[in-house]
């Protein structure tokens, strides 16, 4: 299957402190990128949609000042977590969907960022 | 709400036996249908897809999926302890403008009893 990078894996910040984590698609072209976000025993919650070179598409309730998604390329989307609070700790995955062999529909996921603000 | 409902478990078999999950949706016109393994901690994995009514075989995994009754459903032969995971069911809806998003269930917890 096709091959979606997170970095960083886990990062510990101070309130108040900004956040970047990066997505990249290493062996496809990802037209789209989704933002999830996982909270311990729950489900996986959509955050947003970006295809590249156009504004990423929010899901209600998500705060898009506050979470800010660019998806630059076709192999590079990043998540910007502004001014975080310990409420924003969470397991943040993103998952990338292209043309990969003869599946377009498929969607693989990183390996997810752990972010815990203290 | 397009919704995808699946039992949350959890779900033990011995090991070496049939492991069967079950999965429905409720938007008729999906024509995208997903497994993933998740295991605690980690992200999800795919591991079958499937398009067609009927089934898919992969190793020892087997997708089934009927369009009519709106079920989707994944067998796991000879289960293994290392299957014991967390299982997804992913339908890809359409959500506007020409784009489309998996809905996940909720998830299956199985556990693989040596």
């Amino acid at each position: 299957g096709a091959v979606v990078s997170q970095h960083p894996s886990r990062v510990i910040c101070k309130s108040g402190t900004s956040v970047k984590i990066e997505c990249r698609s290493l062996d496809f072209q990802a037209t789209t990128m989704f933002w999830y976000r996982q909270f311990p025993k729950q489900s996986l919650m959509l955050m947003a949609t970006s295809n590249e070179g156009s504004k990423a598409t929010y899901e209600q309730g998500v705060e898009k000042d506050k979470f800010l998604i660019n998806h630059a390329s076709l192999t590079l989307s990043t998540l910007t977590v502004t001014s975080a609070h310990p409420e924003d700790s969470s397991f943040y995955i993103c998952s990338a969907r292209g043309i990969s062999g003869n599946s377009y529909n498929e969607q693989f996921f990183g390996p997810g960022t752990r972010l815990t603000v203290l | 709400q397009k919704e995808v409902e699946q039992n949350s478990g959890p779900l033990s078999v011995p090991e070496g036996a049939i492991a069967s999950l079950n999965c429905t949706y409720s938007d008729r016109g999906s024509q995208s249908f997903f497994w993933y393994r998740q295991y605690s901690g980690k992200s999800p994995e795919l591991i079958m897809s499937i398009y067609s009514n009927g089934d898919k075989e992969d190793g020892r995994f087997t997708a089934q999926l009927n369009k009519a009754s709106q079920y989707v459903s994944l067998l796991i032969r000879d289960s293994q302890p290392s299957d014991s995971a967390t299982y997804l069911c992913a339908v890809n809806t359409y959500s506007g403008a020409g784009s489309y998003q998996l809905t996940f269930g909720k998830g299956t917890k199985l556990s693989v009893i040596p």
